[in-house]
């Protein structure tokens, strides 16, 4: 069956980094996109953008190109994201899904707390 | 690319049926078929509920149907059950390999 795992929680200082993993199973990792999708506290599903699991392409939704890095490990069917420079609005869940025109499994979600 | 609009709320009595709204543009809902709906109880990760405007994944009971006219995509709960009380989300494909979501509607169940 699909799974999509996530990486734990994490408690970071403003300024830091965080990098987020997303393990795939259950299917051919690199026939289906990942997307990445955050929740603020209280607040919406907010698109982070994708990565092309075959060729390694991302597209960064508008607002988050630059702090934002998508990446992957096809050897371990793995996708990340990586947030550099961390301010205490990116306090959040972050969630991956994977994506056949609609985003039909989702990860656990991963807590990231920035907090000095 | 701003986010589709949902009511913040909606509510219904066990058995009745409810329809929440989500309403883009003619570069998102209007001109795409690829809307899908979401269930998210608290602390628990998005539920996909209806993909391509009116498909049902297995296992999502047919109490679920989403619809479209113009920009605004609609999804009717029919038969209102405790457990349908959560937060529901619309999204869209907006072209140039960009997604977007609604803000969210939380449903109650009276």
């Amino acid at each position: 069956q699909v799974q999509l795992v996530q990486s734990g929680s994490e408690l970071k200082k403003p300024g830091a980094s965080v990098k987020v993993s997303c393990k795939a199973s259950g299917y051919t990792f690199n026939t289906y996109g990942m997307n990445w999708v955050r929740q603020a506290p209280g607040q919406g599903l907010e698109w982070l953008g994708w990565i092309n699991t075959d060729s390694g392409n991302p597209t960064y939704a508008q607002g988050f190109t630059g702090r934002f890095v998508f990446s992957l490990d096809t050897s371990v069917s793995t996708a990340y994201l990586e947030i550099s420079s961390l301010q205490t609005e990116d306090t959040a869940v972050y969630y991956c899904a994977r994506e056949p025109k609609t985003f039909d499994y989702w990860g656990q979600g991963t807590q990231v707390t920035v907090s000095a | 690319q701003s986010a589709l609009t949902q009511p913040p709320s909606a509510s219904g009595s066990p058995g009745q049926s409810v329809t929440i709204s989500c309403t883009g543009t003619s570069s998102d809902v209007g001109g795409h078929n690829y809307v899908s709906w979401y269930q998210q109880h608290p602390g628990k990760a998005p539920k996909l509920l209806i993909y391509e405007v009116t498909k049902r994944p297995s296992g999502v009971p047919d109490r679920f149907s989403g619809s479209k006219s113009g920009n605004t995509a609609s999804l009717t709960v029919s038969g209102l059950q405790a457990e349908d009380e959560a937060d529901y989300y619309c999204n869209s494909y907006a072209g140039n390999l960009i997604w977007v979501f609604g803000g969210g509607t939380k449903l109650t169940v009276l």
